[in-house]
């Protein structure tokens, strides 16, 4: 069954920091991968996902297949990337299903 | 407006009277799914639908149960809730199942 792992559940920089939220996913075929983003009191709503490989909010996140990673990443934070962020990992879960599975979460809190 | 919409937004009820929480969606979309958000464990797929009576466990489906009688609502039925199922409710839908899932706001329910 395919996994998404967010290793760490908050992170605070300062603001002008850059940033680096993990995933890792475990999956055996070739993955539909995705950021979503929640800002506060906000529902979630999607950041960006690897086959457009477009810079939103100025957030990038390349795929390794080697290392199983989709890094999210930002040169330098603002207040306003302060929100939860999830990776989701689009696949194939067997019997002719498919499932969005999401990681746990990072809460991203920028310091300004 | 293209929008997902669920009610209630805040439901309180007590253990074992029979509750449904609504999701619409007006994009035509074809997938819908219902995610549950608990601290510390994320978003949990709790059933999906990838088109007109056609639905599949999650996660987690354990005491619920859903129904897509048309494209545009996808209702989430609880038939005898219980204290565990305590949480915040997501509904989400998409033009295919790869593609970016829009969420509705939000149904926090407590069972007390």
């Amino acid at each position: 069954a395919q996994r998404v792992t967010q290793p760490e559940k908050l992170l605070s920089v300062f603001k002008g920091a850059p940033v680096e939220l993990k995933c890792n996913y475990s999956y055996s075929g070739s993955p539909e991968l995705f950021w979503y983003v929640q800002y506060s009191r906000q529902r979630l709503q999607l950041l960006l996902r690897h086959i457009s490989r477009e810079s939103i909010k100025g957030f990038t996140a390349d795929l390794n297949k080697g290392e199983t990673s989709f890094h999210l990443k930002k040169p330098f934070a603002q207040e306003e990337d302060s929100a939860m962020y999830y990776c989701a990992l689009f696949a194939y879960s067997g019997a002719g299903s498919y499932q969005l599975t999401f990681g746990k979460g990072t809460k991203l809190s920028v310091i300004p | 407006e293209a929008q997902v919409t669920q009610n209630p937004r805040y439901l309180i009820t007590v253990t074992g009277k029979k509750l449904t929480v609504t999701c619409s969606q007006n994009m035509n979309h074809e997938y819908m799914s219902w995610y549950r958000q608990d601290p510390g464990l994320g978003l949990r797929q709790i059933y999906y639908s990838m088109n007109v009576e056609v639905t599949d466990k999650g996660d987690v489906p354990e005491g619920y149960k859903v129904s897509r009688k048309e494209k545009r609502n996808f209702p989430l039925i609880l038939e005898s809730p219980s204290p565990n199922q305590t949480s915040l409710y997501f509904c989400a839908s998409s033009l295919n199942m790869n593609t970016e899932a829009f969420f509705g706001q939000g149904t926090r329910l407590t069972v007390v």
